[in-house]
């Protein structure tokens, strides 16, 4: 049972280059999210899923897109990479619990991105 | 969104004191969760705590919904508790996340 898993761990790109980040999870969790997390700001969502066919943004969504094509796979692409996307890219899945009021995310170790 | 603060942002502690990290939050919330980020940057789920209390083992966590306000108790600190330790929030109209910028925890032995 391997849970989150992100592939690549670490990447450098040029300005300009588009690249994917997969996540995948096999806890068959209906919830999955990408997040960014820069030095002193902690973790801020990107953009989420709660089900497979379906994504919303969330808090810091312009310049990614996604797709969940397949409940165990979320994807996120950099269509024109910037260096201001220099990050760590984080995903966590979760199941909802309590009718769906409430959920506890488990998350993969995290890529490391630099955009040159 | 939800704005989250947590304090201190940063603490050193001598191996085997007590510790309390808090993290207050600005809006009524049903989802709350304690992360630990280990040194080599993988985030574990230490406590889903909305509300009460919750032991295990050295930590515990309270949540005082009414007041907006969430505390980790650290107890008998260790090298291996050293990290940074992350709140979260969240509601029941989405399910959005928002993170805490977290209290950076360094144990010395």
């Amino acid at each position: 049972n391997a849970g989150v898993t992100q592939t690549p761990k670490f990447r450098v790109l040029k300005t300009g280059q588009s690249m994917t980040l997969l996540c995948a999870q096999d806890m068959n969790h209906e919830y999955m999210y990408w997040y960014r997390q820069d030095p002193g700001m902690g973790l801020r969502l990107i953009h989420y899923s709660v089900g497979e066919g379906t994504t919303a943004k969330g808090e810091v969504p312009d310049g990614y897109n996604v797709s969940r094509l397949k409940k165990q796979n979320f994807l996120l692409g950099l269509e024109s990479a910037a260096p201001s996307q220099t990050s760590v890219y984080f995903c966590a899945s979760s199941y909802p619990l309590g009718g769906g009021l409430t959920n506890i995310q488990y998350f993969g170790a995290g890529t490391r991105l630099s955009v040159l | 969104g939800i704005q989250v603060e947590q304090s201190p942002p940063d603490l050193i502690l001598q191996e085997g004191a007590n510790s309390t990290l808090r993290c207050n939050f600005s809006d009524s919330v049903n989802n709350l969760q304690w992360f630990h980020q280990n040194p080599w940057g993988q985030l574990i789920n230490l406590f889903y705590i909305p509300s009460g209390t919750k032991q295990n083992g050295r930590l515990s966590a309270t949540t005082v919904a009414t007041e907006r306000y969430s505390l980790l108790y650290i107890s008998s600190s260790q090298t291996t508790d050293s990290g940074v330790y992350f709140c979260a929030v969240g509601r029941n109209t989405g399910n959005q996340f928002y993170f805490g910028t977290g209290t950076s925890l360094t144990v010395i032995p």
